[in-house]
């Protein structure tokens, strides 16, 4: 099993669509979470941290689930511009910054 | 402005050739990162540094070498050891006490 998996997709969503991706990892001791965005041909952008208590901002809502060990993260009302591969980063241990476990991404396009 | 940069953007070289990639950060962060990103693959992480004149290899550091010779900086330079250079180089940084890394824009190296 891969430390970090995601469904690399493509999803295709109209705009003003909801939309869904999951992430699961394998070491039920990991401490952090995230979700970037790569736009193509361009570095990851940090896009939310994932708290045990799910976190929302704006129309992005991001859980996670320690039993299932899975984190999610939902798009409300997509517009165009969210079109990009989200990833999924996973860290073993609190503080550890060298050992990111980084997700081969889910790639989305929302269409007009 | 605060934030990471890399130079150059695009860099053609020889095969055989050493070739040096700046990083350069102005956040004050003391970690600092270099991976690699080849397509359908994830981020690798190639060296990391959290200290000054210190830093410690990744998953993927043969072929490369790299220096610290102030906060600021994090050179990497891909020597002719390294089989497959051709790739997207990603230099990040984070303060010690997060997981939380930002990236610079990135050098696409091209080895002809």
């Amino acid at each position: 099993r891969k430390e970090v998996e995601q469904d690399p997709g493509p999803f295709n969503v109209p705009e003003g669509a909801t939309v869904a991706f999951n992430c699961t990892y394998s070491n039920s001791a990991s401490q952090s979470f995230f979700w970037y965005r790569q736009d193509c041909r361009k570095e990851p952008k940090l896009l939310m941290s994932v708290y045990s208590s799910g976190n929302e901002d704006g129309r992005f809502t991001a859980q996670l689930n320690r039993a299932s060990q899975y984190i999610s993260l939902l798009i409300r009302d997509s517009k165009l511009s969210d079109s990009a591969t989200y990833l999924c980063v996973v860290s073993p241990n609190a503080g550890n910054n060298r050992k990111l476990i980084w997700g081969l991404g889910t790639s989305l396009a929302v269409n007009p | 402005d605060g934030g990471i940069t890399q130079s150059p953007k695009y860099l053609f070289r020889k095969e055989g050739q050493n070739v040096t990639l700046s990083c350069e950060q102005n956040l004050n962060h003391d970690a600092m990162y270099w991976y690699r990103q080849d397509p359908g693959q994830g981020l690798r992480l190639i060296y990391y540094s959290q200290i000054v004149n210190d830093f410690q290899k990744g998953d993927i550091a043969e072929g490369y070498s790299v220096s610290r010779e102030k906060k600021e900086s994090f050179p990497l330079t891909v020597t002719s050891a390294q089989k497959n250079p051709t790739a997207f180089y990603l230099c990040a940084s984070s303060m010690v006490a997060t997981d939380t890394q930002y990236f610079g824009p990135g050098t696409r190296l091209t080895v002809l």
